[in-house]
């Protein structure tokens, strides 16, 4: 199985700040015509995960174009450019290469 | 407008049987890629099981033989029969649908159903 290696496991930030969370796979997740096969969810507090970034830069539909996602190969970073406090949360990336997909042991983001 | 609801968890004894339903609506469950992942207290996601629009199937090893996932197409309805359930099963399960395309960008998830093993 690809092992999801997320880091920092923890992020206080203060709001308005940039914030920055790394994510390394065991192997690598590029595919066809370059695609890395890599998404992000955020799980705020209490609720189910929701959809960031797909396929390593995509953002999702509905998503703040304050979130971006980079990167190809192993490794893969999301980028907050201004934190807000609706974006408390923990924070996992997942591969979609291969089954059976795995995540992250997630990031928990923190205001301040 | 989208919307998954699961429903049937509850305590459960080892080597119990349990079936979880997913209520979907707003789309066809059959034309989507449908899976189930779950999240031990406190803990983080773990995949459980996909099932294809052609109806083929997969699991996670931990699952294997166990758990069985499918569908209901008249009723738009996705299930995760699980069998000979242990400690470590316990979970929020979630269903979660798949972006057309893409087997594993899951666009909606349900609001998950909690599942205690445990005598």
């Amino acid at each position: 199985d690809i092992v999801m290696t997320q880091s920092p496991l923890s992020l206080p930030v203060t709001p308005g700040e940039p914030a920055s969370i790394s994510c390394r796979s065991s192997q690598s997740l590029v595919y066809t015509h370059g695609n890395s096969y890599l998404n992000w969810y955020l799980q705020k507090p209490g609720q189910s995960p929701q959809l960031l970034i797909y396929l390593g830069s995509n953002r999702a539909s509905g998503v703040p174009d304050r979130f971006s996602g980079s990167g190809s190969g192993t490794d893969f970073t999301l980028k907050i450019s201004r934190v807000e406090a609706e974006d408390v949360g923990v924070y996992y990336c997942m591969q979609a290469l291969q089954t059976p997909v795995t995540f992250g042991q997630g990031t928990r983001l923190e205001i301040k | 407008e989208v919307q998954l609801v699961e429903s049937g968890g509850g305590l459960i004894q080892p080597g119990g049987s349990l079936r979880l339903s997913c209520a979907a609506s707003g789309f066809i469950v059959s034309s989507n890629y449908m899976s189930w992942v779950r999240q031990a207290p406190g803990k983080g996601l773990e995949w459980v099981s996909i099932i294809y629009s052609d109806g083929s199937t997969y699991y996670a090893d931990s699952v294997k033989g166990r758990f069985f996932i499918s569908r209901d197409n008249s009723r738009n309805m996705l299930y995760l029969q699980m069998n000979s359930l242990r400690a470590e099963d316990t979970a929020v399960y979630y269903c979660a649908r798949a972006i057309r395309g893409y087997s594993y960008v899951f666009d909606y998830w349900g609001q998950g159903t909690l599942v205690t093993v445990s005598s």
